[in-house]
């Protein structure tokens, strides 16, 4: 079972709200990811969690705050957004930090910042 | 730096034909590995196929084969006897080591092929 699931599918935000995006993996992965993705772009990558601890940040505004309280969830908070925001949230996981391991992504969650 | 090439915008294949999708990187790593994954428009990122950069034979998994030629740089991937549910964008992928904290690594994406398979 490679499955990755994240909630919601779709969500619709202001500028002022307060959201999270949830992604859970029960496949024993020790590290998670969350992308960025706008239209007929690749995925960039936002952060990496290794064995629960906050590994990669790149450079993403504070208004994105992830959150990882075990090693099979991740959450993503989602504060004052911008319209420029929206966008897939893809979710990964891998089972550990090694280059063969592939990444398994989630469906994604469509947000709409309005 | 380390960058990935995908020089096809968008592709079409007769059903039942085999289709290359082209992918060139560029690293001074010796350690790497190469992935590709496909991307319905539902926008599931679905991983097919790896190859990693010490392997001596090209990956194949069912109707996806890895053409990995390392002195070109380049690592194409085959899609043989295209079906309607081959549409999709197609990114090719590389992962390099990081050394930032307790082991993790870093996924390079190409700006992707758009594939559309024809009835």
């Amino acid at each position: 079972d490679t499955e990755v699931t994240q909630t919601p599918k779709h969500l619709v935000m202001g500028m002022t709200n307060k959201k999270s995006l949830k992604c859970e993996q029960h496949m024993g992965h020790r590290a998670m990811y969350w992308y960025k993705q706008k239209a007929k772009k690749p995925p960039e990558l936002m952060f990496v969690y290794s064995y629960e601890k906050l590994s990669i940040n790149e450079s993403v505004p504070s208004r994105f705050s992830p959150e990882c309280p075990n090693s099979s969830l991740l959450n993503l908070h989602l504060h004052a957004l911008q319209p420029e925001d929206s966008a897939l949230y893809l979710c990964a996981s891998s089972p550990g930090g090694f280059r063969t391991d592939t990444q398994y992504f989630g469906p994604g969650t469509r947000l709409t910042v309005l | 730096a380390q960058k990935i090439t995908q020089t096809q915008p968008g592709m079409f294949v007769q059903e039942k034909e085999a289709v290359t999708l082209d992918c060139t990187y560029d690293t001074s790593d010796p350690s790497y590995g190469l992935f590709w994954y496909k991307q319905p428009s539902s926008g599931e990122m679905i991983f097919l196929i790896y190859q990693g950069s010490y392997d001596q034979q090209n990956a194949t998994e069912g109707r996806y084969s890895l053409n990995f030629q390392k002195a070109r740089k380049s690592a194409n991937l085959v899609i043989s006897a295209s079906q309607l549910g081959d549409s999709a964008m197609y990114f090719c992928a590389m992962a390099l080591a990081t050394y930032s904290g307790a082991g993790s690594y870093q996924l390079t994406f190409g700006k992707g092929t758009k594939l559309s398979v024809i009835p």
